[in-house]
């Protein structure tokens, strides 16, 4: 099985803060990582697609890169509503894996 | 717009079954793999199983092979999880999750959930 790590686990950022979470597959993926966003108590979203593609509707503020087995989410100024979990999940093979999540919180 | 309606939840004693339903809507049913996701209280997402689009490929987590089966009437545009065995690590809210085109890998819309406990 592929083991995704996400970094870190959580941090605490302010609005308007740039911010950047890796996630590093256990063996090469090439690019077929995606990005969700999950907010208490909903079911997660979908940001990101193939490392870098951002979804329909999803603010240019948010963008990812990487390929391979290292990958970035990038937010360029926090916004009050980007307060959530992310999690990175590798679609290259089954099972599918997550990484473990990181809470960005408000500092 | 794609809807996602999970529905079977509840409270189960170890060892015993539940089925989970998920009846979608707002997309061509037949012509997505479909996936179940887990996440247990406070923790993060598990992928449980995936099912090809005819039906005709089943794919599971190690953790549930040979205990859960995933299923879909395509007439009925519906998605089932039928779980035997249950036991209290399986506790957790249980999304129903579409999958886009392509190699269905990709989960693209999601539920709101269902939750099960497993309790004596």
């Amino acid at each position: 099985d592929i083991q995704m790590t996400q970094s870190p686990s959580s941090l605490s950022q302010s609005v308007g803060d740039r911010v950047t979470i890796t996630c590093r597959a256990s063996q090469s993926i090439s690019s077929y990582l995606n990005w969700y966003q999950q907010k208490p108590g909903k079911a997660p979203e979908l940001l990101i697609s193939a490392a870098s593609s951002l979804q329909s509707g999803v603010p240019s503020r948010f963008s990812g890169s990487g390929s391979g087995t290292d990958f970035t989410l990038t937010i360029s100024s926090l916004q009050p509503e980007d307060f959530a979990t992310y999690y990175c999940q590798q679609s290259y093979s089954t099972p599918i894996t997550f990484g473990q999540g990181t809470r960005l919180e408000i500092k | 717009q794609v809807q996602l309606v999970e529905s079977g939840g509840g409270v189960v004693q170890p060892g015993r079954s539940l089925r989970l339903s998920c009846a979608v809507s707002g997309f061509t049913f037949s012509s997505h793999a479909m996936h179940w996701v887990r996440q247990a209280p406070g923790k993060g997402l598990e992928w449980v199983a995936l099912i090809a689009y005819d039906g005709s490929n089943e794919f599971y987590v190690g953790s549930v092979k040979g205990r859960f089966t995933i299923s879909r009437d395509n007439s009925e545009n519906t998605l089932y999880l039928q779980m035997n065995s249950l036991r209290p690590e399986d506790t957790a809210i249980y999304y129903c999750a579409k999958a886009s085109r392509g190699t269905g890998l990709l989960i693209d819309y999601w539920g709101q959930g269902t939750l099960v406990t497993v309790s004596s």
